[in-house]
Protein backbone atom coordinates (compact mmCIF):
# COMPACT_ATOMS: atom_id res chain seq x y z
CA UNK A 1 0.00 0.00 0.00
CA UNK A 2 0.90 3.62 -0.66
CA UNK A 3 1.78 5.51 2.21
CA UNK A 4 2.94 9.36 2.40
CA UNK A 5 5.28 10.39 5.43
CA UNK A 6 5.10 14.07 6.80
CA UNK A 7 7.41 13.70 10.10
CA UNK A 8 7.43 17.63 10.54
CA UNK A 9 3.60 18.66 12.00
CA UNK A 10 5.17 21.66 12.75
CA UNK A 11 7.57 24.23 11.74
CA UNK A 12 8.60 28.25 11.81
CA UNK A 13 10.83 30.66 9.30
CA UNK A 14 11.43 33.90 9.57
CA UNK A 15 10.27 35.87 7.09
CA UNK A 16 12.02 36.27 3.93
CA UNK A 17 14.02 33.07 5.24
CA UNK A 18 13.92 30.08 3.51
CA UNK A 19 12.27 26.72 4.92
CA UNK A 20 12.72 22.93 3.82
CA UNK A 21 9.37 20.58 4.61
CA UNK A 22 9.90 17.10 4.14
CA UNK A 23 8.21 14.17 2.38
CA UNK A 24 8.71 10.38 2.20
CA UNK A 25 6.52 8.16 0.80
CA UNK A 26 6.12 3.87 0.42
CA UNK A 27 5.38 2.80 -2.95
CA UNK A 28 6.78 -0.15 -5.74
CA UNK A 29 5.70 1.66 -8.16
CA UNK A 30 7.58 3.23 -10.77
CA UNK A 31 5.81 5.43 -12.39
CA UNK A 32 3.73 7.89 -10.52
CA UNK A 33 3.32 12.03 -9.38
CA UNK A 34 3.75 13.84 -6.38
CA UNK A 35 2.41 16.97 -5.37
CA UNK A 36 2.30 19.53 -2.59
CA UNK A 37 -1.04 21.48 -1.70
CA UNK A 38 -1.32 24.03 0.74
CA UNK A 39 -4.09 24.58 3.24
CA UNK A 40 -4.22 28.39 4.15
CA UNK A 41 -6.76 29.31 7.22
CA UNK A 42 -9.58 29.57 4.73
CA UNK A 43 -8.99 26.15 4.53
CA UNK A 44 -9.37 26.49 0.95
CA UNK A 45 -6.26 24.00 -0.56
CA UNK A 46 -4.01 24.75 -3.25
CA UNK A 47 -2.26 22.97 -5.50
CA UNK A 48 1.84 24.36 -5.10
CA UNK A 49 3.59 21.96 -7.05
CA UNK A 50 3.70 19.04 -8.89
CA UNK A 51 6.53 16.47 -10.00
CA UNK A 52 6.81 13.31 -12.52
CA UNK A 53 8.59 10.66 -11.42
CA UNK A 54 10.03 10.13 -14.94
CA UNK A 55 11.08 12.92 -14.87
CA UNK A 56 14.79 13.87 -13.71
CA UNK A 57 14.38 17.32 -13.29
CA UNK A 58 13.13 19.00 -9.94
CA UNK A 59 10.28 21.00 -10.84
CA UNK A 60 10.40 24.77 -9.84
CA UNK A 61 7.57 27.51 -8.96
CA UNK A 62 8.89 30.45 -8.94
CA UNK A 63 9.79 30.50 -5.05
CA UNK A 64 8.84 26.98 -4.71
CA UNK A 65 11.39 24.20 -5.59
CA UNK A 66 11.14 20.64 -4.92
CA UNK A 67 14.38 18.16 -4.02
CA UNK A 68 13.20 14.56 -5.58
CA UNK A 69 15.13 11.59 -4.70
CA UNK A 70 13.54 8.99 -6.30
CA UNK A 71 16.08 6.18 -4.85
CA UNK A 72 14.88 7.63 -1.22
CA UNK A 73 11.75 8.26 -1.86
CA UNK A 74 12.25 11.47 -0.60
CA UNK A 75 10.41 14.42 -1.88
CA UNK A 76 10.94 17.81 -0.26
CA UNK A 77 9.51 21.28 -0.53
CA UNK A 78 12.04 24.38 -0.48
CA UNK A 79 10.21 27.86 0.02
CA UNK A 80 12.84 30.54 -0.28
CA UNK A 81 11.94 34.04 0.48
CA UNK A 82 9.58 33.31 2.98
CA UNK A 83 6.38 35.62 2.82
CA UNK A 84 3.66 35.94 5.39
CA UNK A 85 1.09 34.95 3.04
CA UNK A 86 3.27 31.65 3.07
CA UNK A 87 1.89 30.80 6.62
CA UNK A 88 -0.85 26.93 6.09
CA UNK A 89 -0.51 23.97 6.51
CA UNK A 90 1.10 22.27 3.38
CA UNK A 91 0.02 18.18 2.46
CA UNK A 92 2.69 16.15 0.51
CA UNK A 93 0.24 13.73 -1.88
CA UNK A 94 1.14 10.59 -3.85
CA UNK A 95 -0.90 9.64 -7.38
CA UNK A 96 0.33 6.15 -9.18
CA UNK A 97 0.61 7.17 -12.74
CA UNK A 98 -2.34 4.88 -13.70
CA UNK A 99 -4.47 4.79 -11.14
CA UNK A 100 -6.00 8.29 -11.35
CA UNK A 101 -8.53 7.73 -8.50
CA UNK A 102 -6.64 7.83 -5.45
CA UNK A 103 -4.51 10.33 -4.18
CA UNK A 104 -2.67 9.32 -0.75
CA UNK A 105 -2.16 12.42 1.36
CA UNK A 106 0.55 12.93 4.65
CA UNK A 107 -0.91 14.45 7.61
CA UNK A 108 0.40 17.73 7.11
CA UNK A 109 3.09 20.73 7.95
CA UNK A 110 1.95 23.48 9.89
CA UNK A 111 4.35 26.39 8.47
CA UNK A 112 4.50 29.34 10.80
CA UNK A 113 6.00 32.38 8.83
CA UNK A 114 7.39 34.90 11.45
CA UNK A 115 7.52 38.88 10.84
CA UNK B 1 -12.47 27.70 -16.56
CA UNK B 2 -13.54 25.07 -14.40
CA UNK B 3 -15.12 25.93 -10.52
CA UNK B 4 -16.27 24.00 -8.24
CA UNK B 5 -18.94 24.71 -5.50
CA UNK B 6 -19.67 23.41 -2.14
CA UNK B 7 -22.39 24.09 0.29
CA UNK B 8 -23.33 24.56 2.97
CA UNK B 9 -20.22 26.50 3.65
CA UNK B 10 -21.06 25.64 7.47
CA UNK B 11 -23.41 23.21 9.07
CA UNK B 12 -24.49 22.47 13.21
CA UNK B 13 -26.25 20.01 13.16
CA UNK B 14 -27.69 17.72 16.00
CA UNK B 15 -26.61 14.00 16.98
CA UNK B 16 -29.15 11.54 15.09
CA UNK B 17 -30.15 14.30 11.83
CA UNK B 18 -29.58 13.66 8.50
CA UNK B 19 -26.95 15.33 6.57
CA UNK B 20 -26.93 16.56 2.89
CA UNK B 21 -23.77 18.09 1.82
CA UNK B 22 -23.64 18.96 -2.26
CA UNK B 23 -20.69 19.50 -4.62
CA UNK B 24 -21.15 20.95 -8.09
CA UNK B 25 -18.62 21.23 -10.53
CA UNK B 26 -18.75 23.52 -13.25
CA UNK B 27 -16.85 23.97 -16.84
CA UNK B 28 -15.77 20.40 -17.21
CA UNK B 29 -17.51 17.27 -17.97
CA UNK B 30 -17.00 13.79 -16.72
CA UNK B 31 -15.01 14.29 -13.99
CA UNK B 32 -13.86 12.43 -11.43
CA UNK B 33 -15.14 13.37 -8.20
CA UNK B 34 -14.21 13.05 -4.59
CA UNK B 35 -15.01 13.01 -1.00
CA UNK B 36 -12.25 13.44 1.79
CA UNK B 37 -12.55 14.12 5.45
CA UNK B 38 -10.42 16.35 7.15
CA UNK B 39 -10.38 16.47 11.82
CA UNK B 40 -9.11 19.14 13.08
CA UNK B 41 -5.18 19.33 12.68
CA UNK B 42 -5.42 16.04 10.93
CA UNK B 43 -4.54 15.27 7.19
CA UNK B 44 -7.14 13.96 4.43
CA UNK B 45 -9.01 11.40 4.28
CA UNK B 46 -10.78 9.68 1.16
CA UNK B 47 -13.84 9.03 1.74
CA UNK B 48 -15.59 8.29 -1.43
CA UNK B 49 -14.88 8.87 -5.47
CA UNK B 50 -16.73 8.60 -8.09
CA UNK B 51 -15.79 7.89 -11.89
CA UNK B 52 -19.29 8.42 -13.67
CA UNK B 53 -23.05 8.82 -12.95
CA UNK B 54 -24.25 6.42 -10.38
CA UNK B 55 -20.41 4.83 -9.75
CA UNK B 56 -19.59 5.25 -6.61
CA UNK B 57 -16.20 3.44 -4.24
CA UNK B 58 -16.13 3.42 -0.91
CA UNK B 59 -13.37 3.72 0.67
CA UNK B 60 -14.08 3.41 4.37
CA UNK B 61 -16.94 2.03 5.61
CA UNK B 62 -18.91 4.35 7.98
CA UNK B 63 -21.83 6.09 9.03
CA UNK B 64 -22.17 7.70 5.52
CA UNK B 65 -22.80 7.48 1.51
CA UNK B 66 -22.17 9.82 -1.43
CA UNK B 67 -24.16 9.56 -4.85
CA UNK B 68 -24.02 11.08 -7.85
CA UNK B 69 -27.11 11.97 -9.70
CA UNK B 70 -25.86 13.83 -12.35
CA UNK B 71 -22.71 14.31 -14.44
CA UNK B 72 -21.29 17.47 -12.35
CA UNK B 73 -22.98 16.85 -8.44
CA UNK B 74 -21.74 14.88 -6.23
CA UNK B 75 -23.83 14.28 -3.03
CA UNK B 76 -22.79 13.06 0.79
CA UNK B 77 -25.15 12.14 2.91
CA UNK B 78 -26.02 10.59 6.22
CA UNK B 79 -29.38 9.36 7.57
CA UNK B 80 -28.09 9.71 11.13
CA UNK B 81 -25.24 12.01 12.11
CA UNK B 82 -22.63 10.85 14.99
CA UNK B 83 -20.23 12.71 17.01
CA UNK B 84 -17.29 11.22 15.09
CA UNK B 85 -18.68 12.67 11.88
CA UNK B 86 -17.85 16.23 12.82
CA UNK B 87 -14.64 17.73 10.69
CA UNK B 88 -13.96 19.85 7.40
CA UNK B 89 -15.09 17.84 4.32
CA UNK B 90 -13.68 18.73 1.31
CA UNK B 91 -15.05 17.95 -2.01
CA UNK B 92 -12.41 17.70 -5.28
CA UNK B 93 -12.44 16.58 -8.75
CA UNK B 94 -10.01 15.68 -11.29
CA UNK B 95 -10.03 15.35 -15.36
CA UNK B 96 -9.98 12.27 -17.22
CA UNK B 97 -6.68 10.61 -17.78
CA UNK B 98 -4.75 12.14 -21.04
CA UNK B 99 -7.31 15.37 -20.72
CA UNK B 100 -5.44 18.67 -19.49
CA UNK B 101 -5.33 18.69 -15.82
CA UNK B 102 -5.74 14.72 -15.19
CA UNK B 103 -3.16 14.74 -12.74
CA UNK B 104 -4.02 16.36 -10.43
CA UNK B 105 -7.12 17.37 -8.42
CA UNK B 106 -8.81 20.54 -7.82
CA UNK B 107 -11.08 20.97 -4.23
CA UNK B 108 -13.60 23.11 -3.27
CA UNK B 109 -13.83 25.95 -0.69
CA UNK B 110 -14.93 22.93 2.25
CA UNK B 111 -18.19 22.33 4.67
CA UNK B 112 -17.59 22.54 8.24
CA UNK B 113 -19.45 20.27 9.75
CA UNK B 114 -20.14 19.97 14.02
CA UNK B 115 -22.07 17.48 14.96
CA UNK B 116 -24.03 18.25 18.61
Amino acid sequence: AQTVTQSQPEMSVQEAETVILSCTYDTSESDYYLFWYKQPPSRQMILVIRQEAYKQQNATENRFSVNFQKAAKSFSLKISDSQLGDAAMYFCAYRRRYNFNKFYFGSGTKLNVKP
Amino acid sequence: SQTIHQWPATLVQPVGSPLSLECTVEGTSNPNLYWYRQAAGRGLQLLFYSVGIGQISSEVPQNLSASRPQDRQFILSSKKLLLSDSGFYLCAWSALPGTSGSNEQFFGPGTRLTVL
